[in-house]
């Protein structure tokens, strides 16, 4: 069974340009989340679907940040326009029940560097 | 709010020496536990979890003791080898959907 994966595993984008990471949660998750690690600090959950649906997406930073998941399946998360601040790791995770954290399957990570 | 604090690292330590990460927590309620792991290229990893008070995870050699009254969750395990080298979050669960994550401790381990 093909686990959590994410696209680009790393991305370099100068401030003001847009990126587009996309994640595909295992096949049968309803629930998909996005997290973010900024250099040194917590990881941080950023938002979460139902299938299609947002369920909470209180974590997401600012307006700049635009999250899909068209057809309940794979999810895009874009950032636009980037800035220096918006660079970290980006980890999509996917859970069949609602992500009690024993049950959450994590990707390896997109790199975003905002230079 | 709910919060993890994890000792700072990275954790240097030779093969076969004792290894202890310290976690501790503040929540509301009555939070499940997690120690995740992230090797080297790879997704983070359910390492082990607790979901009450005195409640000890275990996986891999690892160990952590859920400790209401001191609010901690600390990582240990006897003898670390060179493949326990990754970093290591602790990270909690207080009934909604999401987990609190600590910063994360490199841990190092030479031969």
């Amino acid at each position: 069974e093909a686990g959590v994966t994410q696209f680009p595993s790393h991305s370099v984008i100068e401030k003001g340009q847009t990126v587009t990471l996309r994640c595909d949660p295992i096949s049968g998750h309803d629930n998909l989340y996005w997290y973010r690690r900024v250099m040194g600090k917590e990881i941080k959950f950023l938002l979460h679907f139902v299938k299609e649906s947002k369920q909470d997406e209180s974590g997401m930073p600012n307006n700049r940040f635009l999250a899909e998941r068209t057809g309940g399946t794979y999810s895009t998360l874009k950032v636009q326009p980037a800035e220096l601040e918006d660079s970290g790791v980006y980890f999509c995770a996917s859970s069949q029940e609602n992500g009690r954290g024993e049950k959450l399957f994590f990707g390896s990570g997109t790199q975003l560097s905002v230079l | 709010g709910n919060s993890v604090t994890q000792m700072e690292g990275p954790v240097t330590l030779s093969e076969e020496a004792f290894l202890t990460i310290n976690c501790t927590y503040t929540a509301t309620g009555y939070p499940s536990l997690f120690w995740y792991v992230q090797y080297p290229g790879e997704g983070l990893q359910l390492l082990l979890k607790a979901t009450k008070a005195d409640d000890k995870g275990s996986n891999k050699g690892f160990e952590a003791t859920y400790r209401k009254e001191t609010t901690s969750f600390h990582l240990e395990k006897g003898s670390v080898q060179v493949s326990d080298s990754a970093v290591y979050f602790c990270a909690l669960n207080s009934g909604y959907s999401t987990l609190t994550f600590g910063k994360g401790t490199m841990l190092l381990v030479s031969p």
